[in-house]
């Protein structure tokens, strides 16, 4: 059973638009969800985090939002930017020391 | 937030030897999360390490393959044994603190 999805496995995106990607998650224990991205041969980057008592958090380019009700996050980049392609994971956690749960990954192409 | 050092940041292995990789916190954390990114996958949570206890492994993961060690609250080890290319994958270390979650580097392991 997949707790957290990323139903987009690809998303292609022109250079100064925006590009969104998102996020659906199965347990209501889940409060705290963060974004990172990953360049090809290299280790996973955290991006940008956001707790449940918010519903936005924004970080310069990146913003995240959380609709608790729909189980739904979404990471918006503006303006995208071609060093934005990369695989870019979602992954949440209930508190309390407990691991993180990632999805399977989208992979954001920024055409120039 | 806490600043982790990951080693090797690679390593390519012969079959059927071993390898160690450690992470080093600048901080006490409580927990200790070690997962495994195959190709194309997402991470996969292979073990969690508490300090002073025996780690606690996921479905598919077991201890002779997998030993862990957690000496003290600012470093942790964990070995790849016996190792077949199945094996290559990038392996990731996130520890839960104070402020946060905080990724190692990563490790990127190629068996041949």
């Amino acid at each position: 059973d997949q707790q957290v999805k990323q139903n987009s496995p690809s998303l292609s995106v022109q250079e100064g638009r925006i590009s969104i990607l998102n996020c659906d998650y199965t347990n209501s224990m889940f409060d705290y969800f963060l974004w990172y991205k990953k360049y090809p041969a290299e280790g996973p980057t955290f991006l940008i985090s956001i707790s449940s008592i918010k519903d936005k958090n924004e970080d310069g380019r990146f913003t995240v939002f959380l609709n608790k009700s729909a189980k739904h996050l979404s990471l918006h980049i503006v303006p995208s930017q071609p060093g934005d392609s990369a695989v870019y994971f979602c992954a949440a956690s209930a508190s309390g020391n407990t691991p993180l749960v990632f999805g399977k990954g989208t992979r954001l192409s920024v055409i120039a | 937030s806490a600043v982790i050092s990951q080693k090797p940041s690679r390593d390519i292995c012969q079959r059927g030897t071993s390898l160690t990789i450690q992470c080093q916190v600048d901080s006490q954390v409580t927990m200790m999360f070690w997962y495994r990114q195959q190709p194309g996958q997402s991470l996969t949570l292979i073990a969690t390490a508490n300090q002073g206890s025996e780690a606690t492994y996921e479905s598919g993961f077991v201890i002779d393959k997998f030993p862990i060690s957690r000496p003290n609250l600012t470093f942790s080890t964990l070995t790849v044994s016996n190792m077949s290319p199945e094996d290559s994958s990038i392996y990731l270390c996130i520890t839960d603190g104070t402020y946060g979650y905080t990724f190692g580097s990563g490790t990127r392991l190629t068996v041949v």
